[in-house]
């Protein structure tokens, strides 16, 4: 696709399980960012995968937390224990480096996380 | 470090102008804006690199000011369709994470 693709668009799950958030960059994009969006916040920074470099993961709340990105490319979200306090819109972004600056980064339409 | 924006909100009838401020306490390398509508996902505005640039984006410009590590947007003449939540995000290097701001949220009224 064109764009940054996210999947699922909605989850709702049960307080205490997993669940995993899935996240396609655009192709060829070094630079990929989980945020999160709770209902009228701003965008709370997670975690920042930057070409083969070690994930910036300070951003993590918790270790409930996790992220992996396979092969520079797809990135999924792993949330353990799942808590009402992790209902948020969890929104994805990709950019790539040109001349050595970042150019914009585009998102994804976000997965709405509800849990209850 | 995350900026910080200013105002959190501001109304606007048609045709008037408002201007949006970012600040860090750190050394900025870049300074993106963002605007979200409701329940739709943030789009690009515009970038600035550290050297005092202004860009443009049809009625909307924005600044960067070095010496004080602050960004500003300026909306001239809104129109409906600049209603939204804006976001700044800034970089410390062109290897480091975007930070975002609170948010700004516009409306404007006919």
């Amino acid at each position: 696709g064109a764009g940054v693709s996210q999947s699922p668009s909605n989850k709702v799950t049960e307080k205490g399980k997993d669940v995993e958030l899935r996240c396609d960059p655009i192709s060829g994009h070094t630079a990929l960012y989980w945020y999160r969006q709770s209902l009228g916040q701003g965008l709370e920074f997670l975690i920042y995968f930057q070409g083969n470099s070690a994930p910036d993961k300070s951003g993590l709340p918790s270790d409930r937390f996790s992220a992996e990105r396979t092969g520079g490319s797809v990135s999924t979200l792993t949330i353990q224990r799942t808590q009402q306090e992790d209902s948020a819109v969890y929104l994805c972004a990709s950019s790539f480096k040109k001349q050595g600056a970042h150019t914009e980064a585009f998102f994804g339409q976000g997965t709405r996380l509800t849990v209850v | 470090q995350q900026p910080v924006q200013s105002p959190q909100a501001v109304i606007l009838r048609e045709g008037e102008d408002a201007v949006i401020n970012c600040s860090s306490s750190k050394a900025l390398y870049s300074v993106h804006w963002y605007r979200q509508k409701h329940g739709e996902a943030p789009v690009f505005l515009m970038i600035l690199l550290k050297g005092g640039e202004q860009k443009g984006h049809e009625k909307i410009s924005a600044s960067f000011n070095e010496k004080k590590q602050q960004s500003s947007l300026y909306l001239t003449a809104s129109q409906l369709s600049y209603s939204g939540t804006y976001f700044c995000g800034t970089a410390l290097s062109n290897d480091y994470k975007l930070s975002f701001g609170a948010g700004t949220t516009v409306t404007v009224r006919a």
